[in-house]
């Protein structure tokens, strides 16, 4: 079992939807969440970051970390085709060890 | 701010050569972390460096090595090159200070390309 389980989808939605993004963890330890976005031949750009469990909302997006069942979603309100992109998790144990990275899940936003 | 860059952008190299990636992290940053990308297994934690120190190592083979300067540039090298080498490679730089009470967040450069034929 990989530490990190993304879906890699393809997602496809039409433009307006409400996206759900999941990734479920093994390692109970970790504790800091961070949810990248990266476009086609682009580095990683963080989206949201978090810190132990509860929720994070900035504009569209809002992040959850749900540390008792070990998952963590990102929800995208109003949905754009410029939100097409594949979206990866990350998380740590502390702010001094490496990232662990989901796959990633492809999302296409149809206009 | 200018974000982290990285060069070159794209590099095509022979099997058995050895290549040298370069990274500026974002102004004020101390930390630099090194990933490799591949769509068979995805973002790979390669190694860290902080203040010219490697704070953390990933499980790659000794081929791959890095450095930092002391105006926290880095650089990666891999000698003796596969094609299983041919991969995406991110460099990611963070903002640390001795309280340890900055944010903890990663911001990553484009990435070099690198084709091993």
């Amino acid at each position: 079992q990989k530490e990190v389980e993304q879906d890699p989808g393809p997602l496809s939605v039409p433009e307006g939807a409400i996206v759900s993004l999941n990734c479920t963890y093994s390692n109970s330890a970790f504790q800091y969440f961070m949810w990248y976005r990266q476009y086609s031949r682009k580095g990683p750009e963080l989206l949201m970051y978090t810190y132990s469990s509860g929720n994070k909302e900035d504009g569209r997006f809002t992040a959850q970390v749900d540390k008792s069942s070990k998952y963590i979603s990102l929800f995208i309100r109003d949905s754009q085709p410029s939100d097409s992109a594949t979206y990866l998790c990350a998380m740590s144990l502390s702010r001094n060890t490496p990232l662990v990275f989901g796959k990633g899940t492809r999302l296409s936003v149809i206009a | 701010k200018a974000g982290v860059t990285q060069t070159p952008r794209y590099l095509i190299k022979t099997r058995g050569q050895q290549v040298t990636l370069s990274c500026s992290p974002i102004s004020g940053h101390r930390s630099v972390s090194w990933y490799q990308q591949t769509p068979g297994q995805g973002l790979q934690f390669l190694f860290e460096y902080f203040s010219e120190t490697q704070r953390n190592k990933g499980n790659f083979p000794g081929r791959f090595s890095g450095r930092q300067f002391s105006n926290s540039r880095s650089e990666m090298n891999v000698s003796t090159l596969e094609l299983g080498d041919s991969a995406l490679y991110l460099c990611a730089s963070s903002l640390e200070s001795l309280s340890g009470r900055a944010p903890y967040e990663q911001y990553f450069g484009p990435g070099t390309r690198l084709t091993v034929t």
